[in-house]
């Protein structure tokens, strides 16, 4: 069980928005930045969303990212073939005496 | 360009340990932190722990406290992570990451290109 939740999956079709969200609580979300990643099958995960809605540099605008309290979202446009892949979010966890990190369970993003 | 090479593929014994490592460069390899994160077959990523590679503090995830060790060599800009007492479950891909930015709290932006380990009888 993660302590951040995650829809299991989404779909839509090539050029549609789709959005995924990430829900946790204050010591986490509420009080943390928000990371968010991709995955597509076989490699690494890959950094798409930092700081809430910051972009790494390369990383195209069609993926963006908000947050509000103490849930996020990861929205992706233009939905391309090449978008299916498992989306995690991360954040910093405070409920602890020593700070952790946190991932959501993932999101299959399914591009009909 | 920031890379992290990490070492091959194991097959280990239950009750057995294993250590990675991940091989920096690109960068000032003391200015940032870096995570290890594990994925097992088919499932999610999973946190394991942070090291700060210019003192070398740590932070565990409760679930590996007392059976993980992540320590660096500043030397040869490598970090390492042992995993001991080894069971099945702990069969998976195991990534190190270094965060984006120079704050612990930050986003993990570089990522090996993993390690499998295997673990059984």
């Amino acid at each position: 069980q993660s302590v951040l939740t995650q829809p299991p999956s989404v779909s839509a079709a090539p050029g549609q928005k789709v959005t995924i969200s990430c829900s946790g609580s204050s010591s986490n979300i509420g009080n943390n930045y928000v990371s968010w990643y991709q995955q597509l099958p076989g490699t690494a995960p890959k950094l798409l969303i930092y700081d809430n809605n910051k972009r790494p540099s390369g990383i195209p605008d069609r993926f963006s990212g908000s947050k509000s309290g103490t849930s996020a979202t990861l929205g992706i446009t233009g939905l391309q073939t090449g978008d299916e892949a498992d989306y995690y979010c991360g954040t910093w966890d405070s409920s602890l005496s020593a700070g952790h990190w946190v991932f959501g369970g993932g999101t299959k993003l399914t591009v009909l | 360009q920031v890379q992290l090479v990490q070492s091959g593929a194991e097959v280990k014994k239950p009750g057995a340990s294993v250590k990675v490592s991940c091989k920096a460069s690109g960068y000032t390899f003391t200015s940032y932190y870096m995570h290890w994160v594990r994925q097992a077959p088919g499932q999610g990523l999973e946190w394991m722990g942070i090291i700060n590679p210019s003192g070398g503090s740590t932070s565990y995830a409760q679930k590996f406290q007392g059976r993980v060790t992540m320590t660096r060599d500043t030397s040869t800009s490598t970090v390492y992570m042992e995993l001991s007492s080894l069971r099945s479950e702990d069969t998976a891909v195991y990534y190190c990451a270094r965060v984006l930015i120079a704050a612990p709290t930050a986003g993990a932006g570089y990522w090996g290109q993993g390690t499998l380990v295997t673990v059984s009888s």
